[in-house]
């Protein structure tokens, strides 16, 4: 079944307004990482976040293992951060799972 | 940062025929994983491979694919015969192998396998 769940699907957003994406995971994950891909693009990773919160920039993220979530926070939206991001956990032998991504869209 | 390079970045081949698909891992790296992304969608893992061996494999990972890494080589993703559902973007990733402090995934610009 679907181990990682993330939520919007998608979500539009103006320019300069926070963003805030859930991952949601059925099995025990012992290590997490969300990535950003544009369209036609590789996948760059963000975060590495098994637990706690981590900070880069604009992005925070707060993984409650316990739980089984982790978000995503954004602050201050720009136009470039349009594109998925996925959540992504590693289970078994060293194995990632990915989420179906959140589609982000910022306009002007 | 770390690098993962893929060659090509583009295949088109006909039906039935045979493709390899290369990737070169981040050089101290030990794990290797195959996914498949059909446009838009999600990642799929297909299989991680780790010390010359298969550890996982999905049920995507079907029996006309295979995985190797010849000492000193690229990591290969081979399939035979090609059919038209293996159409999709390929991506190689690697991991350290220090499981517990840094298990990053770093990820090759995938190719994007057309078969026609």
């Amino acid at each position: 079944g679907q181990q990682v769940q993330q939520s919007p699907a998608s979500l539009v957003l103006q320019e300069g307004e926070n963003a805030e994406l859930q991952c949601n995971f059925s099995s025990t994950a012992t290590q997490l990482q969300w990535f950003y891909q544009r369209p036609g693009g590789s996948l760059v990773s963000l975060l590495y976040n098994p637990s706690g919160t981590k900070h880069t920039g604009r992005l925070t993220s707060t993984t409650v293992t316990k739980e089984r979530r982790s978000s995503l926070h954004i602050s201050s939206s720009q136009i470039t951060d349009s594109g998925t991001y996925f959540c992504a956990i590693i289970t078994g032998y060293q194995n990632f799972y990915f989420g179906k991504g959140t589609s982000l869209t910022v306009i002007p | 940062g770390p690098k993962v390079l893929q060659i090509p970045s583009h295949q088109i081949i006909d039906m039935g025929q045979m493709v390899t698909l290369n990737c070169d891992p981040v050089s101290n790296h030990l794990y290797f994983y195959w996914y498949k992304q059909i446009l838009g969608q999600q990642m799929e893992f297909l299989v991680n491979f780790y010390n010359g061996k298969v550890m996982e494999k999905s049920k995507l990972f079907k029996d006309q694919f295979s995985v190797e890494r010849p000492d000193g080589s690229y990591f290969t993703l081979k399939i035979q015969p090609t059919a038209l559902e293996d159409s999709a973007v390929y991506f190689c990733a690697s991991s350290p192998r220090d499981r517990g402090s840094n298990e990053r995934l770093f990820f090759g610009h995938g190719t994007k396998l057309s078969v026609l």
